[in-house]
């Protein structure tokens, strides 16, 4: 069955370092990976997409890369600040529907 | 604000009852998807209409059931509840079908079964 992994629950850095999230996923093959950001008790906000002939993509101190090979998205926060402790979702889409990671919860200390 | 409307915010209730979710989508958008989140499932795929139309069903129990009116607003009625019922209902909205499109979602309802 379909099986996506991000890792480890909860991820603790340093304000200004980088954080750097992983999403592997088996027995699957997205044309599209999405990630999304949650705060707690909130709705899922959409923060980037890449398509599965994409490598990278950037936004503004986000990136994001996907490798179909090795069945794996790693999601950077560069430069990060407190704003930026929130849950991090990584969803690994079809044409009709988004399958969800469990999340990676991030917080940056000041 | 993504635009998504849910109603209730909350909702409380009793084991065996029956609950109706409301989901407005953002103007425009003809894809509506139901998600429910709960601490031990994460967030899980229920049912996605189209213009009107099912396109796709996740994991969604018989007890359940959804509609996508001409107006696109959508429903997710929930029967015969149970504790295990008690959730986040998530509703998001896209301009198309699913994966090439960002999904903005609504601030949820929160069901609690007792």
């Amino acid at each position: 069955s379909q099986k996506i992994e991000q890792n480890s629950e909860a991820l603790n850095i340093q304000e200004g370092k980088t954080a750097t999230l992983t999403c592997n996923y088996t027995n699957y093959s997205p044309a599209y990976l999405q990630w999304y950001r949650q705060d707690p008790g909130r709705g899922p906000v959409f923060l980037l997409l890449i398509r599965e002939n994409e490598k990278e993509k950037r936004k503004e101190r986000l990136k994001v890369t996907f490798d179909t090979t090795l069945k794996q998205s790693l999601f950077h926060i560069t430069a990060s600040q407190p704003a930026d402790s929130a849950t991090y979702l990584c969803a690994l889409a079809d044409y009709y529907k988004l399958s969800f990671g469990a999340g990676t919860t991030v917080t940056v200390r000041a | 604000d993504s635009g998504v409307t849910q109603t209730p915010k909350h909702l409380i209730t009793a084991t065996g009852q029956r609950v109706t979710l409301r989901c407005s989508p953002r103007s425009g958008d003809l894809s509506v998807y139901w998600y429910q989140q709960s601490l031990d499932q994460g967030l899980q795929f229920l049912i996605q209409y189209y213009n009107g139309e099912e396109r796709a069903k996740g994991n969604i129990l018989e007890r359940f059931s959804a509609q996508q009116f001409p107006d696109l607003h959508s429903e997710l009625n929930l029967s015969s509840l149970e504790l295990g019922d008690s959730a986040l209902y998530f509703c998001a909205s896209s301009v198309d079908l699913a994966g090439r499109n960002e999904q903005y979602f609504g601030p949820g309802t929160r069901l609690t079964v007792t």
